[in-house]
């Protein structure tokens, strides 16, 4: 079946470091998202991302839809940068297949 | 509003009751989802609604699970007769149009003991 994994489950930083997070999928994609879960619940839409490479402010993410992968990159971590991370892949014209998610813990 | 609403944000019922919760998506988006998150899991899709259309209820995890949707506003996610597996947040979702982004709700937190 379709598959969305994500690397590494866990990650522990302290403020001010770097982090590249990467999903994999098992086939070409057409639409390839990734949100944030704050600690609280709330999922946020960071990016759509079915190829290339898109930033916004200390964040970017770039989609190789040809080797089925995606990266996120956090630079100059903050404490509210803390959370799950999840990317998802579409299937079929509007279900999202989602990862298990990167769980992203960001030490002051 | 300014964002999808969902209520009740927690709901703690007995095994064997029904529950209802309420989603309001953003005003004007055509396209609805209902998602279930088990702890420390990823998201996993139940129901869309898209205008008038159908829904696609492939996703529903069994037939106690039903939901419905006025027009494009509201809709319910009801579930018949909980079990303890039922325990999740229920999170819904609304996106402009078709395979737009989709702005996420707070969630219903339901612990069925």
């Amino acid at each position: 079946g379709i598959q969305v994994e994500q690397s590494p489950p866990d990650l522990i930083l302290q403020e001010g470091a770097n982090s590249t997070l990467r999903c994999n999928f098992s086939d070409s994609v057409n639409n390839l998202q990734w949100f944030h879960q704050n600690p609280w619940g709330q999922l946020i839409n960071l990016f759509y991302i079915p190829s290339g490479t898109k930033q916004n402010g200390r964040l970017s993410a770039t989609t190789v839809a040809t080797e089925r992968y995606s990266l996120l990159y956090i630079s100059s971590s903050q404490t509210t940068d803390s959370g799950v991370y999840f990317c998802a892949r579409g299937y079929s014209n509007y279900q999202l297949i989602w990862g298990a998610g990167t769980k992203l813990i960001i030490k002051p | 509003g300014a964002g999808v609403s969902q209520s009740p944000s927690n709901k703690v019922t007995e095994k064997g009751k029904d529950v209802e919760l309420r989603c309001d998506p953003i005003s004007g988006h055509t396209a609805l989802y209902w998602y279930r998150q088990r702890l420390g899991q990823g998201l996993e899709f139940l129901i869309y609604f898209q205008g008038n259309s159908a829904p696609d209820k492939s996703g529903l995890p069994s037939d106690r699970f039903s939901a419905e949707r006025t027009g494009e506003s509201v809709s319910t996610l009801t579930i018949q007769r909980t079990q303890q597996e039922d325990s999740a947040v229920y999170l819904c979702a609304s996106s402009l149009r078709l395979r737009e982004t989709q702005y996420f709700g707070p969630g219903t937190r339901l612990l069925v003991l």
